[in-house]
């Protein structure tokens, strides 16, 4: 079957750095997604990996192993604005639907 | 800037009543989804469309049905409301291609009494 794994909820410290894990088993891969969404608010996008290796822009990476089905979103330098959930979703193959992880809530403290 | 709106931000009905949501996006894109979203899952998509006229079931398409009559536009009806009904509903739209993200409008927050 199709399934994604995340973490439910994370707490991390402001100006600190966090690692949100995402696992997958899908039947095929078309690259996977990471999406942020503040509270009551719609998903926006954040980066995108269809190869292996680490995706840098600014304060967030992302990075993929297609042959372990793993992805992790890396936040640097944590602000209070971070303070959201983070959706991983990954493309299965050739049509345009996404399979969705539930989201990891990501507290940020002072 | 892609820009994705939905016709309410919040709606209240009453069980049975019939319920129309709708969606508008102003980037050309050929594929338009209609998902909802519930506390602790992921979003399910419910509809998608890849063009003008046409429609496929997502994974929960029982109690709703869809209408894509113009490019820009892709509705989605309730033909009668229930409370498990009661969700957040987000549409979203993207470019044919594979790599392009998803752009999501800013969700209408369904209460079904």
């Amino acid at each position: 079957g199709q399934n994604i794994d995340q973490p439910t909820e994370m707490t991390a410290t402001e100006g600190a750095i966090v690692q949100i894990n995402c696992t997958y088993q899908t039947s095929g891969f078309n690259g996977l997604f990471w999406y942020q969404q503040h509270a009551g608010e719609a998903p926006t996008f954040l980066s995108y990996n269809v190869l292996d290796g680490l995706e840098e822009k600014g304060r967030f990476s992302s990075f993929l192993s297609r042959s372990k089905g793993y992805s992790y979103l890396l936040l640097k330098e944590l602000q209070m604005k971070d303070s959201a959930s983070y959706l991983c979703a990954v493309r299965d193959g050739s049509n345009y639907q996404l399979i969705w992880g539930a989201g990891t809530k990501l507290i940020i403290k002072p | 800037d892609v820009k994705v709106t939905q016709s309410s931000r919040y709606l209240v009905k009453r069980t049975g009543e019939k319920v129309f949501l709708e969606c508008v996006q102003d980037m050309d894109h050929e594929n338009m989804f209609w998902y909802r979203q519930d506390p602790g899952l992921g979003l399910r998509l419910i509809y998608f469309s890849y063009d003008v006229k046409m429609k496929e079931k997502g994974d929960i398409p029982e109690g709703y049905s869809v209408s894509r009559e113009k490019k820009e536009r892709f509705s989605l009806i309730l033909e009668s409301a229930s409370t498990n009904q009661t969700s957040m509903y987000l549409c979203a739209s993207s470019p044919r291609l594979a790599g392009e993200t998803q752009y999501f409008g800013p969700g209408t927050r369904l209460l079904v009494l």
